[in-house]
């Protein structure tokens, strides 16, 4: 079965600060990985995606993550932090389309000014 | 663009009630899928359905029934309310038959149960 991990539960960083999230997954076979980010209050907004090609990716924001395949992970960085990414992140993987999402346990990130 | 709608947006029911949630999906999309989230928990995957049929189950309790109709839209009912049942449930779409791996996300219905 699918698991995805998140490594930090609670991250706090003064603005500027660069930020990195780690997430590692478990899948037998081809995934498809995305960040999503949660405003208190608010739905799930995609940050960014990767499902084949460069495994740079480059999302909104400012965001990007690197696919590592040999150590199953997909780490979410940002060089320079703002207060108002104040959030939840969760990362997320699926076996394909049509297929569902299976969670992280999210991270909250707290900036502050 | 127009995006996943839900509706009501706050639901407050007692303990053995029932409740219906609905999801309007983006226009064109083919699959709705319905995922609940607990306080303070990560989104868990409750149900999907592409092209009307069910194509995949998660951890919905039995209590808990969906459909999805011939205009897509899609309705999670819940009986006999428990407080546990408590959560955000957020309704996601996508199109599965042009390929895309994405899905996109509605606002979520906030179920409180007292």
């Amino acid at each position: 079965a699918q698991s995805v991990s998140q490594h930090n539960h609670h991250v706090i960083l003064s603005e500027a600060a660069s930020l990195e999230l780690g997430c590692n997954y478990s899948y037998g076979g081809t995934v498809n990985l995305f960040w999503y980010v949660q405003y208190p209050g608010q739905h799930l907004q995609l940050l960014l995606k990767y499902f084949s090609g460069d495994p740079l990716v480059k999302g909104i924001k400012g965001f990007e993550a690197e696919f590592i395949k040999s150590k199953f992970s997909f780490n979410l960085r940002k060089p320079s932090v703002q207060w108002s990414d104040t959030a939840e992140y969760f990362c997320a993987v699926n076996a394909g389309a049509g297929t569902a999402l299976i969670f992280g346990k999210g991270t909250t990130l707290s900036v502050s000014s | 663009a127009a995006g996943v709608i839900q509706s009501p947006r706050h639901l407050i029911k007692e303990k053995r009630e029932t409740a219906t949630l609905k999801c309007y999906p983006i226009p064109r999309h083919d699959t709705v899928y319905w995922y609940q989230q607990g306080p303070g928990q990560d989104p868990q995957f409750l149900i999907s359905f592409y092209e009307k049929m069910q194509s995949d189950k998660g951890s919905i309790p039995d209590r808990f029934s969906a459909q999805q109709f011939s205009d897509y839209h899609s309705e999670l009912n819940m009986s006999s309310l428990e407080l546990g049942d408590s959560a955000l449930y957020f309704c996601a779409s996508s199109l599965v038959g042009g390929g895309d791996y994405e899905q996109y996300f509605g606002p979520g219905t906030r179920l409180t149960v007292t």
